[in-house]
């Protein structure tokens, strides 16, 4: 079965930290991993999508990394701010049919609280 | 700007009454797609479009019905046969299949 698992569930950081949030999964066949940011009550953006051969995308301040052998990547924040206070969403898309059809997997997120 | 665009944002159901959630993007995006957000649970997948007039169920359509009339619209329709409606529902579209989706700011729908 396809699944996303994302850790920590939730963190809670001072303002200027870094933080690093893990997302490990065993979809298959793996396409792509995108990780979005959900402020609350709105929907998800997307910070960054990377293929099976990209180890690391930035995004401003948001740096992903994959490792596709051990079937994990992360999100690290650099010097966060008050306005990264959301949920981070880790999501594995599996590819079927020679590319005509594929599907999500939704890990459950990480909410993040940054602190003044 | 271009986006999608949700309502309402806050919906009521009775029992017994559908209700249609509206979708509505001018990203002239092909594909779109409804999910519903649980807490704690990841997004699941109701139904998704990749053209006009073309539709599939996703992982838990059952209680809900969807059309794609149009290009830039794909409403969502709670029937009563849905026995646990309340959650947030978010709508994304995206240029093709397997590229990476736009959201909604979401409909959230609850039980009276």
């Amino acid at each position: 079965k396809n699944q996303v698992e994302q850790s920590p569930q939730s963190l809670i950081i001072l303002e200027g930290k870094n933080c690093t949030l893990q997302c490990n999964y065993t979809v298959s066949p793996f396409s792509n991993l995108r990780w979005y940011k959900q402020d609350t009550g709105r929907g998800p953006v997307s910070l960054t999508i990377m293929t099976f051969s990209e180890n690391t995308k930035s995004n401003g301040r948001y740096t992903a990394t994959l490792d596709a052998d051990t079937k994990q990547s992360s999100l690290h924040i650099t010097a966060s701010q008050l306005s990264d206070s959301a949920s981070y969403i880790c999501v594995v898309s599996a590819e079927y049919s020679g590319g005509s059809n594929y599907k999500l997997t939704f890990g459950k997120g990480t909410l993040l609280t940054v602190n003044p | 700007d271009g986006g999608i665009t949700q309502s309402p944002k806050y919906l009521f159901r009775k029992e017994g009454q559908n209700v249609t959630l509206s979708c509505e993007q001018n990203l002239n995006h092909d594909a779109m797609y409804w999910y519903r957000q649980d807490p704690g649970q990841g997004l699941r997948l109701i139904y998704y479009s990749q053209i006009v007039n073309d539709f599939q169920k996703g992982d838990i359509a059952e209680g809900y019905s969807v059309s794609r009339e149009k290009k830039e619209s794909f409403p969502l329709t709670v029937t009563s046969a849905q026995k646990n409606p309340t959650a947030f529902y978010l709508c994304a579209s995206s240029m093709y299949s397997n590229q990476p989706q736009h959201f909604g700011d979401g409909t959230r729908l609850s039980i009276l």
